[in-house]
């Protein structure tokens, strides 16, 4: 079985500045990882994943992430925050094999960003 | 322009009072899953159907059914909801697995 820690619950940055919100692993297979944001009153919006490749991964919204296995880490970071990036952040993995695309989510991480 | 929706985003319930909520999509995906999310915690998958084939997670309560008439609509019945049950609710799609899951916005529940 995989699952998913998301070190920080809550996470405030001024605007413009740098950010980045951790994710760590745990599982006895291969792993896809993805992370979401959801807004808001709104549902959950893929933001990046890492299917396989090079292991920085571009997102939308200027994210990226890069995979560390040895770490077992896939941490998001943005260079420059806008207010509009304020959410909830939510790190998930599944594994690669065959069947169900069973998604195991971190209990998230939640972005302020301060004007 | 809405891909997954969900009715009624709000849903107030009493105690054991059987309720069911609704996720229809216009992707015309194959899989449609089904998750609970409790305050401050993950998203928890219940179920999901592949077409007509339905897979139960080995932790969901009887308490929670799910029906799929047709492509675009599947269901959330919740026979007799305790105040455990108290959730948001989120519907996703992906048209196939391995495929992106295209989520809803989901259907809070308060149980009274």
């Amino acid at each position: 079985a995989q699952s998913v820690t998301q070190l920080d619950s809550q996470v405030p940055v001024f605007e413009e500045a740098p950010v980045e919100l951790r994710c760590n692993y745990s599982s006895s297979v291969s792993v896809y990882l993805f992370w979401y944001v959801q807004y808001p009153n709104q549902g959950l919006q893929l933001l990046l994943k890492y299917l396989s490749g090079s292991t920085l991964v571009k997102g939308i919204n200027g994210f990226e992430a890069e995979f560390n296995k040895s770490q077992t880490s896939f941490h998001l970071r943005k260079p420059s925050v806008h207010i509009s990036d304020t959410a909830e952040y939510f790190c998930a993995v599944s594994d690669t094999g065959t069947g169900a695309n069973n998604l195991f989510f971190g209990t998230g991480t939640r972005l302020t960003v301060i004007p | 322009d809405a891909m997954v929706i969900q009715n009624p985003r709000y849903q107030v319930t009493q105690f054991g009072k059987p309720v069911t909520l609704s996720c229809s999509q216009t992707l015309n995906h194959n899989v449609m899953y089904w998750y609970q999310q409790k305050s401050s915690q993950a998203p928890k998958l219940l179920f999901h159907y592949y077409d007509k084939d339905f897979n139960n997670e080995a932790d969901t309560p009887d308490n929670f059914q799910s029906r799929r008439p047709n492509t675009s609509f599947c269901f959330l019945d919740i026979r007799s909801p305790g105040l455990g049950d108290a959730a948001m609710y989120l519907c996703a799609t992906s048209r196939d697995f391995r495929d992106e899951q295209f989520f809803g916005p989901g259907t809070r529940l308060t149980v009274l």
